[in-house]
């Protein structure tokens, strides 16, 4: 079952437009991650953010995490065409040994 | 450093058939992880392995099961295929409690 939950689930904005996803979890976590798959590949790692960060930055990419809400964002600024992409976040819960549970996703379309 | 890698990238079987998908993780990763993706169930997890023991299992029939090689290759394999099957299995590898490296997946349609 899925653990986070990504919304909106799909999004439609311009080329030099920001992009931001939201993600929801249930139980604490180790760290939240964030993937983006072009369609029909594998998935690639943007970010990942540890229960005792607020905010992160790489790139155009900014994640905020927030644990007492269990909710984390994911920021795309100055859009490209090529962000065209489903973006995933990914849980690592607070329990040794335990897998990496990903959300549905949200589908991103930037028009040029 | 070659990616992870997964063959073979599609495969076409029917209804009752068996199949096997080979998972290569990256040199040094011990720890393998499989996931099937669907448009209607997104991102479900299969299994992972450590050092050739499973350490995690997935909410998914005996059908499908797995094993790791001392190499750390990886294979999985789903007896008795039904239509619902039909899935991009992914596979990914990492070190440690870091971020998972994909392979770009196996494509099963069944018929």
């Amino acid at each position: 079952s899925q653990q986070g939950e990504e919304d909106p689930q799909a999004l439609s904005i311009q080329e030099g437009e920001n992009a931001t996803m939201n993600c929801s979890y249930k139980t604490s976590i180790n760290n939240l991650q964030w993937y983006r798959q072009n369609s029909g590949r594998g998935l690639v790692h943007l970010i990942l953010i540890r229960s005792n960060e607020r905010e992160k930055h790489s790139g155009r990419l900014r994640v905020t995490l927030d644990t007492s809400k269990k909710s984390s964002s994911l920021l795309i600024t100055a859009s490209r065409a090529a962000d065209t992409a489903s973006y995933f976040c990914a849980t690592d819960p607070n329990q040794a040994g335990t897998a990496l549970i990903f959300g549905k996703g949200t589908t991103l379309s930037v028009s040029s | 450093k070659a990616g992870v890698t997964q063959t073979p990238r599609y495969l076409i079987k029917t209804r009752g058939q068996q199949v096997t998908l080979s998972c290569s993780p990256i040199s040094g990763h011990r720890s393998v992880s499989w996931y099937q993706q669907t448009p209607g169930q997104g991102l479900q997890f299969l299994f992972e392995y450590f050092s050739e023991t499973q350490r995690n299992k997935g909410n998914f029939p005996g059908r499908f099961s797995g094993r790791q090689f001392s190499n750390s290759r990886s294979e999985m394999n789903v007896s008795t295929l039904e239509l619902g099957d039909s899935a991009l299995y992914l596979c990914a590898s990492r070190q440690g409690l870091g971020e998972l490296f994909f392979g770009e997946g196996s494509r099963l349609t069944v018929l």
